[in-house]
């Protein structure tokens, strides 16, 4: 069985930094492409980050970039996402997905992430 | 950044009955190598995003043959044949054709 499995999320104060990451089994790791989706309460997705199968190509949407780092660690089926600097805007549900162009896309369940004073 | 737009954004359904989303791009997501980089995702109640169709018009596995998506260029629909009670949720459109990847504000379903 497929899974993507997030943890790391919680509650930070903003300026703070967290760590998540996206444990897979059940499917080949390294050959997905990997991202990083998050969800604000009550609102719709977006796209955060992208890494390539083999680590090489990295893209960042702009809320993000320069405070937030993707990795990911293939011989541990593992996804991580830095987030550094953080603002109330960064509050979300942070999702990892894993796609590959002949199987399609799954998805984690997620991990919250609440940043406030 | 491509702008991804959906219609309508609210739809309530009868079940049993058919039903159409459509989903329009800013930019063409036909790629040179012929695939359409548009995505279609059901998120229901309390759960994560589910994908339902990808490049187009590829169903996912598990996914029922009552859903389905057709479109190229810049305008893309998903279509329920005949709706279930299990269907209601917010569907999204996404297109992965350039980075940043955008979605459409989302459809909501639900059972009239």
């Amino acid at each position: 069985e497929v899974q993507l499995v997030e943890s790391g999320g919680g509650s930070v104060q903003p300026g703070g930094s967290l760590r998540l990451s996206c444990a897979a089994s059940g499917f080949i790791f390294s050959n997905y492409e990997m991202n990083w989706v998050r969800q604000a309460p009550g609102k719709g997705l977006e796209w955060v980050s992208f890494i390539s199968s083999s680590g090489v190509n990295i893209f960042y949407a702009d809320s993000v970039k320069g405070r937030f780092t993707i990795s990911r660690d293939n011989a541990k089926n593992s996804l991580y996402l830095q987030m550094n600097s953080l603002g109330a805007d960064d509050t979300a549900t942070y999702y990892c997905t894993g796609r590959h162009w002949d199987y399609g896309v799954y998805w984690g369940r997620g991990t919250l992430v609440t940043v406030s004073s | 950044e491509i702008v991804m737009t959906q219609s309508p954004l609210s739809l309530p359904v009868t079940p049993g009955e058919p039903a159409s989303i459509s989903c329009t791009s800013s930019h063409s997501l036909l790629h040179t190598n012929a695939y359409k980089y548009l995505d279609w995702y059901l998120q229901k109640p309390g759960q994560s995003p589910q994908l339902l169709i990808y490049l187009g018009s590829n169903r996912a596995s598990g996914v029922p043959d009552r859903f389905s998506g057709s479109g190229s260029y810049t305008n893309f629909t998903l279509k329920i044949s005949r709706v279930e009670a299990e269907d209601v949720g917010v569907y999204y459109c996404m297109q992965a054709l350039q980075t940043p990847f955008t979605f459409g504000p989302g459809t909501k379903v639900d059972i009239k």
